[in-house]
């Protein structure tokens, strides 16, 4: 059975950094591409960020470009997510989710996500 | 970067009616789109990938269509778990941009 967990929710400071981290059983996680997806409380789903299979090749949509850092570890199934300079508007819940392209193909299409972790952002 | 727009934003329909959802791509995506449904407290679960392939386990009575700009995402006969919030995803290219959502609810 494919299991995404991910790390508990946080409170973080503005202008603080985060990660959050998501361990991955169930499949071959150095296969896959991955992704990180945030939904604001009440909103919609708004796509992060992607990493290859190998973590070679990253993706960021712009409005996280240079604030936000994917990155896995295959050795230990494990991906993650790290924010810099933390805003009120980063406030929301992410989910990490596999992609379902075989051979290391990038499908964007997530088959599989994790339960979420909140993260609030207060001073 | 390619936006997606979703339509209706909400919809208010009775057990056993029929109804569609549509989603239009600000260019040619091909046939890249995916739909999901999500429910309140949970992850979203993917429905239909490629514009009309159900993914397993998915009740036939949900069927997607569409090619180019224009999809639609069907419901022929509304179930009660069946109401809950609707996204299309473009799977072209990244980012792999969402629709607003188009939340379903019990009429």
């Amino acid at each position: 059975e494919v299991q995404l967990v991910q790390s508990g929710g946080v409170v973080v400071k503005p202008g603080g950094t985060l990660r959050v981290s998501c361990e991955a059983s169930g499949f071959a996680f150095d296969e896959k591409a991955m992704h990180w997806v945030r939904q604001v409380p009440g909103k919609g789903l708004e796509w992060l960020s992607s990493i290859s299979w190998d973590g070679g090749t990253t993706d960021y949509t712009d409005s996280v470009k240079g604030r936000f850092t994917i990155s896995r570890d295959n050795t230990k199934s494990s991906l993650f997510l790290q924010v810099d300079s933390l805003t009120f508007e980063d406030t929301g819940f992410y989910y990490c989710a596999k992609d379902t392209g075989n051979l290391g193909e990038l499908s964007l299409t997530l088959d599989h996500w994790g339960q979420g972790t909140l993260v609030t952002v207060s001073a | 970067d390619i936006q997606m727009t979703q339509s209706p934003s909400s919809l208010s329909a009775a057990v056993g009616d029929r109804v569609s959802i549509t989603c239009r791509a600000s260019q040619n995506i091909d046939i890249y789109l995916n739909w999901y449904q999500q429910k309140p407290g949970k992850a979203p679960k993917l429905l239909i990938h490629v514009a009309s392939a159900l993914e397993s386990g998915v009740p036939s009575r949900f069927s997607g269509s569409g090619s180019g700009t224009d999809f639609t995402l069907t419901i022929s006969s509304l179930q009660p778990e069946d109401f809950a919030t609707y996204y299309c995803q473009q799977s072209y290219s990244p980012p792999g941009a969402f629709g607003q959502g188009t939340r379903l609810d019990i009429k």
